[in-house]
């Protein structure tokens, strides 16, 4: 399965919404998460299971979608957003990434 | 606190070998599958495999399907990635994750850099 993201880079300024796309090439139902990674930093887990807020994500990133396409929203952005976001789905053992996209704090 | 610390890596000429390990505290090693994620330099996030529980069922992403082998030694607490046939494509960071509370990756090492260069 195949996931494509969009916008490559989104440059937006404190406060604003951040809205983050995710496009699977077939249906992975509800099984897909996103990470966080800021520079020099491991991938965080942000959500799962297209809605869920994993443990310490403020409630400022939300999820939603179902089958092919999924969005991310970050309301409100503070500086310290500024990351790669990546999907990811785990629909079955295959799993896979999206290529990501880039969030810049102007 | 769960911790996942990976060790091994380092500058291998392609086509040689390398094993990574991935120490793991802090949780129940041995009831939980484990994978092992990479990332190339500058470039984004990949699944390399998987490897349920007990260590009887493995899963490959095609890249390394052949060459690389995930295993487990659950008396340890370690994961385990044999690498054969490296070349300049799997130049990454090499992080073990586990998916324990969420079936996603929840716990991530800190990874360890894998060069193959000649």
């Amino acid at each position: 399965i195949v996931l494509t993201q969009s916008p490559a880079t989104l440059s937006l300024s404190p406060g604003e919404t951040a809205t983050l796309s995710c496009r699977a090439s077939q249906s992975v139902s509800s099984y897909l998460g996103w990470y966080q990674q800021r520079p020099g930093q491991t991938p965080r887990l942000l959500i799962y299971d297209t809605s869920n807020r994993a443990t310490g994500t403020p409630a400022r990133f939300s999820g939603s979608g179902s089958g092919t396409d999924f969005t991310l929203t970050i309301s409100s952005l503070e500086p310290e957003d500024s990351a790669v976001y990546y999907c990811q789905q785990r629909v079955n053992w295959l799993l896979t990434f999206g290529p990501g996209t880039k969030v810049e704090i102007k | 606190e769960v911790q996942l610390l990976e060790s091994g890596g380092g500058l291998v000429q392609p086509g040689g070998s390398l094993r990574l390990s991935c120490a793991a505290s802090g949780f129940n090693f041995g009831e939980h599958a484990m994978n092992w994620v990479r990332q190339a330099p500058g470039k984004g996030l990949e699944w390399v495999s998987a490897l349920n529980s007990a260590g009887d069922s493995t899963f490959y992403a095609d890249s390394v399907k052949g060459r690389f082998t995930i295993s487990r030694d659950n008396s340890k607490n370690t994961l385990y990635l044999q690498m054969n046939d490296l070349s300049a494509e799997d130049t990454a960071v090499y992080y073990c994750a586990n998916t324990m509370e969420t079936y996603y990756f929840d716990y991530w090492g800190q990874g360890t850099l894998v060069t193959v260069s000649s």
